[in-house]
């Protein structure tokens, strides 16, 4: 069985802080797939990423980075220079070669101006 | 527009009143599923679907149904809800791996 680990339940910065959200994945599987979803105040389930276990290059994308380590199945989220509408809850999940997801807890970002 | 589309958005009904939340999509995708939302629980996967007439349960299945007699359409039914199924609901189809929400139902059970 999957299980994903969101050790940090809320996090509150200041705006231009930069802010990392945790997430360590364990699983027996050898394949398996990380994605980060963004659910913002109005509710709905954004899609940030997705990385493949075999694939452990960090990403960056404008303001957010992703650093995977499949050492310490860690899949870490950075968020750079952080601002207001970046708060939201973030959901770590993973999911092996059946493709079914197992969500963490979330974490709650709190961007104060 | 490609999309996973729920309705209705919000819910408030009494127990015992059977109920249905409808999912459709238009992606043409095999595998839906349905997910509960609760503070500090995250998101449980409630029953999934991996094609026409083929559904499973997920982590959290009773008292809930599913049918899913064509591929775009996947409701999820509550014959007689309770209380604790007050949650807000996400339908998901995929594709390759990715998960595609709709946009959830908040279902309130007085």
């Amino acid at each position: 069985a999957q299980k994903v680990t969101q050790a940090q339940t809320e996090i509150s910065v200041v705006e231009k802080e930069d802010v990392t959200l945790d997430c360590v994945y364990e699983t027996r599987d050898t394949t398996y797939y990380l994605f980060w979803y963004k659910q913002p105040p109005s509710g709905e389930l954004v899609f940030l990423i997705r990385r493949n276990s075999f694939d452990e290059q960090n990403e960056i994308s404008g303001r957010y980075s992703w650093n995977f380590q499949k050492s310490t199945s860690s899949f870490n989220f950075t968020i750079t220079a952080s601002q207001v509408v970046d708060s939201a809850v973030y959901f770590c999940a993973g999911g092996g070669s059946n493709y079914k997801l197992t969500f963490g807890k979330g974490t709650l970002l709190t961007v104060n101006p | 527009e490609a999309q996973v589309t729920q309705n209705p958005r919000y819910l408030i009904t009494v127990t015992g009143k059977k109920l249905t939340v409808t999912c459709s999509q238009n992606m043409n995708h095999e595998y839906m599923s349905w997910y509960r939302q609760d503070p500090g629980l995250g998101l449980r996967q409630i029953y999934y679907s991996m094609n026409v007439e083929v559904t499973d349960k997920g982590d959290v299945p009773e008292g809930y149904k599913v049918s899913r007699k064509e591929k775009r359409n996947f409701p999820l039914i509550l014959e007689s809800p309770s209380p604790n199924q007050t949650s807000l609901y996400f339908c998901a189809s995929r594709s390759q791996g990715l998960l595609h929400f709709g946009n959830g139902t908040r279902l309130t059970v007085t």
